[in-house]
């Protein structure tokens, strides 16, 4: 019941395509929702986070779509770049975890120019 | 501004040897976490600190691992004796108080045991 299930493993997108991500929990308990970008030899970075209270949440070229009666949450990047292509790593955390953050296993991307 | 910083960046000992893992949290923060990556089991929280204090240590593997802070700018992660599956990148976090808040990954520690 903790775990986050993250797909797929690995995405290939041409230049200026969507990327599509998706991790869905069975934890009714999470109620914050972040995205990790991963680059080759470094540490997660956040991305963006949502809570359970928005359906929706927009940050440039990426917006975080969350449905909750689904228990389904996903990064949506737009007009793709190379400087995208990375490992990205969906979260979850709930209040009575306190900052326990579980992640999903990882989505490599890669953007073809 | 500084980020995370941990050292060594890569470690490369034989198995039964210490490891020592050290990391500096960004200045200001007061909690800090020690995570592993491996292929198989992804990113693991081991344990985690709020004001140099341990919280939760349910994430450590077994009695070979233990962590300690002690101060606000200094924590360590050692192993001992050091195991051939111990083998993974190592990544030291920290944020600033607050559920929700965003945690800052260092660069990680890249070990090997051979």
């Amino acid at each position: 019941q903790q775990q986050v299930k993250q797909s797929p493993q690995s995405l290939i997108v041409q230049k200026g395509g969507i990327s599509i991500i998706n991790c869905a929990y069975e934890n009714t308990a999470f109620d914050y929702f972040p995205w990790y970008q991963q680059f080759p030899g470094k540490g997660p970075a956040l991305l963006i986070a949502i809570r359970p209270d928005v359906s929706e949440k927009k940050e440039g070229r990426f917006t975080i779509s969350f449905n909750k009666s689904a228990k389904q949450f996903s990064l949506h990047i737009m007009d793709s770049q190379p400087g995208d292509s990375a490992t990205y790593f969906c979260a979850a955390s709930s209040m009575d975890s306190s900052y326990k953050l579980i992640f999903g296993s990882g989505t490599r991307l890669l953007v073809r120019p | 501004d500084a980020g995370v910083i941990q050292s060594p960046r890569h470690e490369v000992t034989e198995m039964g040897q210490e490891v020592t893992l050290r990391c500096k949290p960004i200045s200001g923060h007061d909690y800090l976490f020690w995570y592993r990556q491996t292929m198989m089991r992804g990113l693991e929280l081991l344990i985690y600190f709020n004001n140099n204090v341990p919280i939760d240590d349910s994430g450590m593997p077994e009695d070979r691992f233990s962590a300690k802070m002690p101060n606000a700018s200094f924590s360590t992660l050692k192993i001992q004796p050091s195991e051939p599956r111990d083998s993974a990148v190592y990544f030291c976090a920290s944020s600033m108080g607050g559920k929700g808040q965003p945690q800052h990954f260092g660069d990680g520690t890249r070990l090997s045991i051979l």
